[in-house]
């Protein structure tokens, strides 16, 4: 199994607070991506880093940034939480010449 | 647009039986297309990895087939267990940066004892 460790994995927030998910990989893959992943929706990209402090936009971005400082820990964080940001957040990284994409195991978050 | 459709939605099969996951895509160019496995409350996991010159990919009793004119593949599932129920998800990547992935939205799989 690839290194991708998610924290927290179970969040319950109330609506207006700041939420910081974390992935930490340790496979030294240069591509890192979160991801949401919502009932009769595939997963949607929100943001992605190509490298320290590397990063782009997905398809659902607003209302999320994030960052990377270090190769291995890239930070999602929604810095006032909507109930529309409830869902399964997943982190996952690419790199390598297979361009073989792994996922971590998830953060529920759910906004009251 | 590039796009990903898996069909069906969900399917309900016994135990032992067989079943074949469809997943049609519009992306180009094309890189390669993976299957993945999404157990209830888990992140998906790689199945099979196909690249444009390849028809078939087994991996033990799931085969991906692969027809790259028409766009599209399929999974097989032969003899199915009760572990075999999951969502599966077609992933394609492609465009013009090959670490772009685009996703189906899964076909949700019962296998019933």
């Amino acid at each position: 199994d690839a290194g991708i460790t998610q924290s927290p994995r179970h969040k319950v927030t109330e609506t207006g607070t700041p939420v910081t998910l974390r992935c930490h990989q340790t496979e030294n893959h240069r591509y890192m991506y979160w991801y949401r992943q919502d009932p009769g929706h595939g997963l949607r990209l929100i943001h992605y880093s190509y490298g320290v402090k590397d990063t782009d936009k997905g398809e659902v971005s607003d209302g999320y940034s994030v960052s990377r400082s270090k190769t291995e820990d890239f930070l999602l964080t929604l810095e006032s939480a909507t109930s529309s940001q409830t869902s399964v957040y997943f982190c996952a990284i690419s790199g390598g010449g297979t361009g073989e994409l792994f996922f971590g195991e998830g953060s529920r978050l759910t906004v009251l | 647009k590039n796009q990903v459709e898996q069909s069906p939605q969900s399917l309900i099969i016994l135990e032992g039986k067989n079943c074949t996951l469809q997943c049609n895509y519009t992306v180009s160019p094309f890189s390669n297309l993976r299957w993945y496995k999404q157990d209830t409350g888990r992140g998906p996991v790689s199945l099979t990895i196909m690249t444009f010159s390849e028809n078939t990919k087994s991996n033990g009793r799931y085969t991906a087939t692969l027809d790259a004119d028409t766009k599209q593949s399929s999974l097989h599932i032969t003899a199915s267990q009760l572990s075999d129920s999951a969502s599966y998800i077609c992933v394609v990547s492609g465009g013009y940066n090959f670490n772009k992935f685009y996703f189906g939205s899964g076909t949700k799989l019962n296998v019933k004892p």
